[in-house]
């Protein structure tokens, strides 16, 4: 069964604070994605990467960094977390050239920065 | 205006009724269009694939896209209360390697 897990389902943060929200997946999927899920506004991609150690800004990439240094595991990275980086995080794995090119997604950690 | 439109709802039905989800997109460079289903408090799954235009069915689901109107549904058949949860329409150029997502539709089915 594919599986992606990301390391805390709730996380309470302060204003400042520097925030690390890990991501792994077990399906040896070259492509991992990072996404924020806000209402109204649906999930917006912030960082995604093709392989270790390389990365691409998605469409809301301030604010945010991101780390691949193994296959299995991508790190989203908030240097200095703000209120309005509240929200539902989501991380997702793909294989390129999969028959239907299905995103799996991990459960999503909750966000909250005070 | 976004490049991807979807009613966000809410949607309630009665159990056994046909559900109506729909997005349009103003991109004519997508191809393949997807529908994921989220439930509350889980991360989205994928539902139904499909590349181009035409139609595609899985046991009570139905996806259809009509490119040339830059549209596409996903009827539910047979609505059951398991069905309730917010479903996403994700389309992409080249594959899924970077979706462009609707904000959601969340729909509730009565017993």
């Amino acid at each position: 069964d594919v599986k992606v897990t990301q390391s805390s389902r709730y996380l309470v943060k302060r204003t400042g604070e520097k925030v690390f929200l890990e991501c792994v997946q077990d399906m040896d999927h070259e492509n991992m994605f990072w996404y924020r899920q806000d209402p109204g506004l649906g999930l917006r991609l912030i960082y995604f990467s093709y392989d270790v150690k390389m990365k691409e800004k998605g469409d809301i990439p301030e604010g945010y960094s991101v780390s691949r240094e193994k296959k299995e595991r991508f790190s989203l990275i908030l240097e200095s977390a703000s209120t309005n980086q509240t929200s539902m995080y989501l991380c997702a794995s793909h294989q390129t050239n999969r028959h239907n090119n299905e995103q799996f997604f991990g459960p999503g950690t909750r966000l909250t920065v005070l | 205006q976004k490049e991807v439109e979807q009613d966000p709802g809410p949607l309630s039905v009665p159990e056994g009724a046909i559900v109506s989800l729909n997005c349009t997109y103003s991109n004519s460079a997508f191809q393949y269009f997807m529908w994921y289903r989220q439930y509350s408090r889980k991360g989205p799954e994928l539902l139904m694939y499909t590349y181009s235009s035409g139609n595609k069915e899985d046991g009570r689901f139905t996806a259809q896209v009509d490119k040339s109107s830059k549209y596409i549904s996903l009827f539910i058949r047979d609505s059951q209360p398991s069905d309730s949860a917010t479903y996403l329409c994700a389309m992409s150029e080249s594959g899924g390697e970077k979706l462009t997502f609707g904000t959601g539709t969340r729909l509730t089915i009565i017993p």
